[in-house]
C-alpha cells in the first residue's frame, strides 16, 4: 500500500519568513496530493491540493510543488503570519476510489 | 447548517466495554471515512465506505466495527478487543477528492 513520509515533524519560523514542509510517497500510481491544516482543537481542513498533471499550484501565500519522478511534493508558505500556526498534513491517493494516506503531520509555529 | 456531526465530543469508557461513536452527514456524500489521530502518528484510516451497505477495512481495523445502513450515517464501534482505544477519532465524508471532517470524538478508556 501507499506510504507517505513527512518532514519535519516540527517547524518554528519567525513571522514574515517562509516555511517549507516536504513529503515523499511510495506508490507511483498516486495522482492526487492534498494538504490539510488543523488548528488547535479544530478539525482538519483542506488548504490546497495538486494533481499529477501539474507541477505547481499557487493560492495567495500558499504553493505546492510536485515532482513525480522523485515521488515527492512540498508545501510552501510565504510571508508567514501567526494564524498560520497549526499542524499540517500531506496526503496521497491513487485514483478516486482509493483511500487517502496521510503523512504524520508537521507542527508549524510562527513566532512574533 | 450542512456538515458532518460527530457525537459525543468526549467519552469515557471502562476497560472491557464497547462504545459506539456517531457520525452523521447531510452533505449527500457517498463516501465516508473513520480516522484515528494519535500524537506524532498523523491520521490513520480505520474503516471507509464508498456506498451504502458496503465498507472496507483501513490500515488499523482490528478491534473496530462499522455499519453503513443509511447514506447519512456511518457509526463506529470501538470494541473491547481494541488494545489501545484511547485516542481522538475523526469522521469524514468525501466529495470530488476533498475530505470534509467532523469535529471529532475524544475517547478515554479508564
Amino acid at each position: 500500500g501507499e506510504n507517505v513520509e513527512q518532514h519535519p515533524s516540527t517547524l518554528s519560523v519567525q513571522e514574515g519568513d517562509s516555511a517549507v514542509i516536504k513529503c515523499t510517497y511510495s506508490d507511483s500510481a498516486s495522482n492526487y496530493f492534498p494538504w490539510y491544516k488543523q488548528e488547535l482543537g479544530k478539525r482538519p481542513q483542506l488548504i490546497i491540493d495538486i494533481r499529477s498533471n501539474v507541477g505547481e499550484k499557487k493560492d495567495q501565500r500558499i504553493a505546492v510543488t510536485l515532482n513525480k519522478t522523485a515521488k515527492h511534493f512540498s508545501l510552501h508558505i510565504t510571508e508567514t503570519q501567526p494564524e498560520d500556526s497549526a499542524v499540517y498534513f500531506c496526503a496521497a491517493r491513487a485514483g478516486t476510489a482509493s483511500k487517502l494516506t496521510f503523512g504524520t503531520g508537521t507542527r508549524l509555529q510562527v513566532t512574533l | 447548517d450542512g456538515g458532518i456531526t460527530q457525537s459525543p465530543k468526549y467519552l469515557f469508557r471502562k476497560e472491557g466495554q464497547n462504545v459506539t461513536l456517531s457520525c452523521e452527514q447531510n452533505l449527500n456524500h457517498d463516501a465516508m471515512y473513520w480516522y484515528r489521530q494519535d500524537p506524532g502518528q498523523g491520521l490513520r484510516l480505520i474503516y471507509y465506505s464508498q456506498i451504502v451497505n458496503d465498507f472496507q477495512k483501513g490500515d488499523i481495523a482490528e478491534g473496530y466495527s462499522v455499519s453503513r445502513e443509511k447514506k447519512e450515517s456511518f457509526p463506529l464501534t470501538v470494541t473491547s478487543a481494541q488494545k489501545n482505544p484511547t485516542a481522538f477519532y475523526l469522521c469524514a465524508s468525501q466529495y470530488t477528492g476533498e475530505l470534509f471532517f467532523g469535529e471529532g470524538s475524544r475517547l478515554t478508556v479508564l
